[in-house]
């Protein structure tokens, strides 16, 4: 199956940027996918890449995608304590999504 | 986006006991559901793939006889824990997907605690 691998930790000050790197290994994957995980609670779908893009902005979100290297970013603008969390990227398979280990950010306040 | 719930939320059961746990899509018709199983400071472990009026497949090393999936209907999947023992503690999210089969949306999960 395919593997997608994640740095666990990073720690950032609130106001600054975020910057969660994934890297994967299926080069047909069409799209990629990052979650959201807070404490105790299911995956929320942040947002979603197209293999035919480089970049995906949304609202504090970027993505970008480098599909030579296969590596998949996730950047957040002005870091709230809110965004306190584990994040996951995911890689679809054929009828199942492939997910990276989760990177737990931190935010300092 | 589309919703998923998932009842209980929290359980606590004696090992030996069998508890059911409901994945339901709110507003959507959801053609495929999947069970994970997510255990502390780790990632989602698929279990299974369930297919409406159709049998789950498996992924392997989990029992079907111990996990038992249901997919009566485009909305609900229920998955079984038989003869729970404490290592089947655990936090499992359902998710399921539609006709946009590129987007899962995933349920609040359940933790499961045996004693």
């Amino acid at each position: 199956g395919e593997d997608v691998e994640q740095s666990l930790f990073l720690s950032v000050r609130e106001g600054d940027s975020s910057v969660i790197n994934c890297t994967y290994t299926d080069s047909s994957s069409t799209y990629l996918y990052w979650y959201k995980q807070e404490p105790g609670a299911g995956l929320q779908l942040l947002t979603y890449i197209f293999s035919n893009m480089d970049m995906k902005q949304d609202q504090r979100l970027t993505v970008l995608l480098n599909k030579k290297d296969k590596h998949l970013s996730l950047r957040i603008a002005d870091t709230q304590t809110g965004d306190s969390a584990i994040y996951f990227c995911a890689s679809p398979g054929a009828n199942n999504l492939f997910f990276g280990t989760g990177t737990r950010l931190t935010v300092i306040p | 986006g589309a919703v998923v719930s998932q009842h209980p939320s929290r359980v606590i059961c004696k090992s030996g006991t069998s508890v059911k746990i409901e994945c339901r899509s709110l507003d959507f018709q959801a053609t495929t559901m999947f069970w994970y199983r997510q255990f502390p400071k780790q990632s989602l472990m698929l279990m299974a793939t369930s297919n409406e009026g159709s049998k789950a497949t498996y992924e392997q090393g989990v029992e079907k006889d111990k996990f038992l999936i249901n997919h009566a209907s485009l909305t609900l999947s229920t998955l079984t824990v038989t003869s729970a023992h404490p290592e089947d503690s655990s936090f499992y999210i359902c998710s399921a997907t539609g006709t946009a089969t590129y987007e899962q949306y995933f349920g609040p999960g359940t933790r499961l605690t045996v004693t």
